[in-house]
């Protein structure tokens, strides 16, 4: 596609609500990202795909956070018994091997 | 630890002026450095980068950026503002090796241009 494409645009969840964030990347590109921007703040790292190994899940904040890539293309960010402290925007964001990444609008999670 | 700070939360500047958004960095070994454009009810939009080479670096809309490692700064530069300028600008590191390819942010300055 034309660029990095994330669905819903937003979601309002109840608190304990499980929650499913769809990214579909530029295609070709191998990496792709997820990051967690909170209100105010810079975005900040959550995982990373090559293809459709998990290279790095450092920055997911809880157990609670699940993420998978199983065609190395689309990606889903899970969000299990969602918590207020989830309230964000996610981003995710796609490159080519060393290249700048590209990101999407982002899906903007409120829980109430 | 890998960081980048960006000391002003908000730059003001009138259309026409010379402006700099600031950002200072942390990381262990070289430095790969971006800076990004983030507008209201959108993604982050791509500006430039800095891999090696030439210490200034030029980008998108104009904008250019200075890499100076003596003082591991990379600030984000623009000759004459635009009112379409305004934004938030966030600078991000990344390691040069051992490394996923995942971005530090800075917490972002937001760039006023007024007319």
């Amino acid at each position: 596609g034309a660029g990095v494409s994330q669905s819903p645009r937003y979601k309002v969840a109840k608190r304990g609500q499980d929650v499913a964030l769809r990214c579909d990347p530029i295609s070709g590109h191998v990496s792709l990202f997820w990051y967690q921007q909170a209100l105010g703040q810079g975005p900040e790292f959550l995982t990373y795909f090559q293809n459709e190994a998990q290279l790095d899940k450092s920055g997911l904040p809880s157990d609670r956070f699940f993420a998978e890539r199983p065609e190395g293309s689309v990606s889903t960010l899970k969000i299990q018994r969602t918590q207020q402290e989830d309230s964000a925007v996610y981003l995710c964001a796609s490159s080519l091997p060393d290249r700048e990444a590209f990101f999407g609008q982002g899906t903007r999670l409120t829980v109430v | 630890a890998q960081s980048v700070a960006q000391p002003e939360d908000q730059v003001n500047v009138a259309e026409g002026n010379p402006l700099t958004v600031k950002c200072t960095y942390s990381v262990s070994g070289n430095p790969y450095l971006f800076w990004y454009v983030q507008y209201p009810n959108r993604g982050l939009q791509f500006l430039l980068k800095y891999i090696t080479g030439d210490n200034l670096v030029k980008g998108s809309y104009g904008f250019e950026a200075e890499f100076n490692k003596s003082q591991t700064s990379f600030h984000l530069k623009k000759p004459s503002a635009l009112v379409s300028d305004s934004a938030l600008y966030f600078c991000a590191v990344r390691g040069s090796s051992g490394n996923t390819g995942k971005l530090i942010f800075g917490q972002g300055t937001t760039l006023q241009v007024k007319p």
